[in-house]
């Protein structure tokens, strides 16, 4: 499968605790977004990266969260000291830049399935 | 601020009926706009999208979309429904020229009866 993967695919985990999920693009994809999603709602932007550059952060993105692509290949999104309103969905997607993606405007995402957090 | 509105949670149709799913944006500027579909456990696939020119676009599996720039609406539609068409859509809105960003609206299950 050549499609974005995401690890793990669940992670349960205890209030306080670090966690951290792992990101692998399509190969030549060289922007990389990550999303949260809740029950109900739709994806909301968390971050993306432009090969190793973190190009823009929500501002609702709070300072427990980071992430990196250090060799603008994967990336990981940390969460430190999760708290119960961290659980949800958190969705990686890759894109070509929108020039060798037809041209105008954003090309398609490419989503993950995925890695599911519970935080009890 | 800048959003997008899908006003039905669920939309019921019959096999072999049209389809519209309904879609508004509140955006300064011109708008580009997404509409993505997610099946149970699979991830957010991409349908089509709106930049410029037509009004009317095309996208992946019969599915096509209309933009309205007065109505600010941008409406899912296939001429007839599948079952396999049965999942959640969701519609979606990049902010600005500035942004790689996209804000997705709520979602709305489309359940097609056979």
């Amino acid at each position: 499968d050549t499609g974005v993967s995401q690890d793990p695919r669940h992670k349960i985990t205890k209030r306080g605790q670090n966690v951290t999920f792992r990101c692998d693009p399509i190969s030549e994809h060289n922007r990389l977004y990550w999303y949260r999603q809740t029950l109900g709602q739709g994806p909301e932007f968390l971050t993306y990266f432009q090969n190793e550059a973190q190009l823009e952060k929500s501002r609702l993105l709070s300072d427990r969260f980071s992430a990196e692509r250090p060799k603008g290949s994967f990336s990981t999104l940390e969460i430190q000291r999760t708290e119960q309103g961290d659980s949800a969905m958190y969705l990686c997607a890759s894109s070509l830049p929108p020039r060798l993606s037809g041209g105008a405007g954003t090309g398609e995402l490419f989503f993950g399935e995925g890695s599911r957090l519970t935080v009890l | 601020a800048q959003s997008v509105a899908q006003p039905e949670d669920q939309v019921n149709v019959a096999e072999g009926n049209p389809l519209t799913v309904k879609c508004t944006y509140s955006v300064s500027g011109n708008p580009y706009l997404f509409w993505y579909v997610q099946y149970p456990n699979r991830g957010l696939q991409f349908l089509l999208k709106y930049i410029t020119g037509d009004n009317l676009v095309k996208g992946s599996y019969g599915f096509e979309a209309e933009f309205n720039k007065s109505q600010t609406s941008f409406h899912l539609k296939k001429p007839s429904a599948l079952v396999s068409d049965s999942a959640l859509y969701f519609c979606a809105v990049r902010p600005s020229y500035n942004t790689d960003k996209l804000i997705f609206g709520t979602g709305t299950r489309l359940q097609v009866f056979p």
